[in-house]
């Protein structure tokens, strides 16, 4: 079946546009997680959406970024006013409920110039 | 902060020889998973490890697990260059919310 996908794959904005990085999960699976991966670095968490629950927005870096999810499906992570340090993968990931695995999306290779 | 270590952060092996990655975690968790990132893309996971485990094996792969040391070790035998990749360990601390904390990664290379 398909899985998780991201779009764009990538962007290129200048600094101080606001951007958006849009991810869909696989079907049925509940949870929905972003993580940021700077070049050659492991993966930063972001934020996990986890059904109707309230998300866990503990790792968002400042209130420049946001993230929703729509439905219980699609999910849109947006930052404003992007600066250069934004630069970076930007990884969706998705799981199905009491699934311990993760399954990734090919990720949003962002460069704010 | 929960990040794991790898070691080493790169390692050059050739083709045919065995390869093996070390991760080191800071707090008690309820298990350990290994992934495989080609190109700087999407994750692949590889294998899961629970907290009662202490070897797991999964095709050329064998994961190792001690809580008391907390630390982990991957195993890839008979390497291939399509093993090429840069592996992570990531681990779930936290029991009913599955975030996972990942390592800094071990980039491997397989020389043909």
């Amino acid at each position: 079946g398909a899985g998780v996908s991201q779009s764009p794959s990538n962007k290129v904005t200048e600094k101080g546009k606001d951007v958006e990085l849009r991810c869909d999960p696989i079907s049925g699976h509940t949870a929905l997680y972003w993580y940021r991966q700077s070049l050659g670095q492991g993966l930063e968490f972001l934020i996990y959406f986890q059904g109707n629950s309230a998300p866990d927005k503990s790792g968002l870096p400042s209130d420049r970024f946001s993230a929703e999810r729509t439905g219980g499906s699609v999910s849109t992570l947006t930052i404003q006013r992007t600066q250069q340090e934004d630069s970076a993968v930007y990884l969706c990931a998705s799981s199905s409920p009491g699934q311990e695995t993760q399954y990734f999306g090919p990720g949003t290779r962002l460069l704010v110039l | 902060s929960q990040q794991g270590e790898e070691d080493p952060q790169a390692l050059s092996i050739q083709e045919g020889e065995n390869a093996t990655m070390n991760c080191s975690y800071k707090t008690s968790i309820n298990n350990l998973q290994w992934y495989r990132q080609n190109s700087g893309r999407g994750l692949v996971h590889l294998i899961l490890i629970r907290s009662n485990e202490r070897e797991k094996h999964s095709g050329r792969l064998r994961v190792t697990l001690d809580t008391s040391k907390k630390s982990s070790s991957l195993l890839i035998t008979a390497s291939r260059a399509a093993d090429t990749a840069s592996y992570f360990c990531a681990t779930e601390w936290n029991f009913g919310n599955e975030k996972l904390t990942f390592g800094t990664g071990t980039r491997l290379t397989i020389i043909p």
